[in-house]
């Protein structure tokens, strides 16, 4: 059945480093989306995308988060330099009436 | 500022009782009120939603009552079970100008005891 897909499911990492997330959004979906979740903010919206163009990236802090469509079927989502208060849950989404959430990727800086 | 405001954080019910969760939101031009729920270490699925020409959606054990004059909905499940406790979202959306953007509150956790 169609799902979202996201790698890695975890990944924990030193300050300083680069971390990727990978989606996958569910095929003929033209609109994705970035959440972050933690339990003092909830679920925020980083950034989202139709036909692979930003159409908003406001959520994002700017000077270490990157997101990108290279093609329709994948979704990239970047922090460089990684720091500990990145550390939440990402979720990628897919859909636009009703989205369909990816399983998320736990990401622990240390 | 949060543009869905939702209550309670945490929600404990008996099994069989009646779980009660409210929102209420600001942006006059949402057109869309889904509700999502979590269960720990997934994603948000979507369990409902209400377009406000409606003042009630009914799903199996799940309800959704809308009051568009007092900006308020809410979402009610009839004999909560144990298999209910999850963390439960309520969004809206103005899919019009947002292209499907959802604004999340912040969630209540509910859990259900047997």
């Amino acid at each position: 059945d169609a799902r979202v897909t996201q790698t890695p499911r975890h990944k924990v990492t030193e300050m300083g480093q680069e971390v990727t997330m990978r989606c996958q959004p569910i095929l003929g979906h033209n609109t994705v989306f970035w959440y972050r979740q933690t339990m003092m903010q909830g679920l925020e919206l980083l950034a989202y995308f139709r036909n692979r163009a930003p159409l908003d990236d406001s959520g994002m802090p700017k000077d270490r988060f990157s997101a990108e469509m290279p093609d329709a079927t994948l979704a990239t989502l970047k922090i460089q330099p990684s720091e500990p208060r990145d550390s939440a849950v990402y979720f990628c989404a897919s859909g636009v009436l009703e989205q369909y959430f990816g399983p998320g990727t736990r990401l622990t800086v240390t | 500022q949060q543009q869905v405001k939702q209550s309670p954080q945490s929600l404990i019910v008996q099994k069989g009782g009646i779980s009660i969760i409210n929102c209420a939101y600001e942006n006059t031009a949402f057109d869309y009120f889904p509700w999502y729920q979590q269960f720990p270490g997934k994603g948000p699925a979507l369990l409902i939603a209400i377009r406000p020409d409606v003042s009630e959606k009914k799903e199996g054990r799940f309800t959704i009552s809308f009051n568009k004059s007092a900006k308020q909905f809410s979402l009610h499940i009839m004999d909560s079970q144990p298999g209910d406790s999850a963390t439960y979202f309520c969004a809206g959306s103005d899919r019009g100008s947002t292209l499907g953007r959802l604004y999340f509150g912040r969630g209540t956790q509910l859990t259900v005891w047997p």
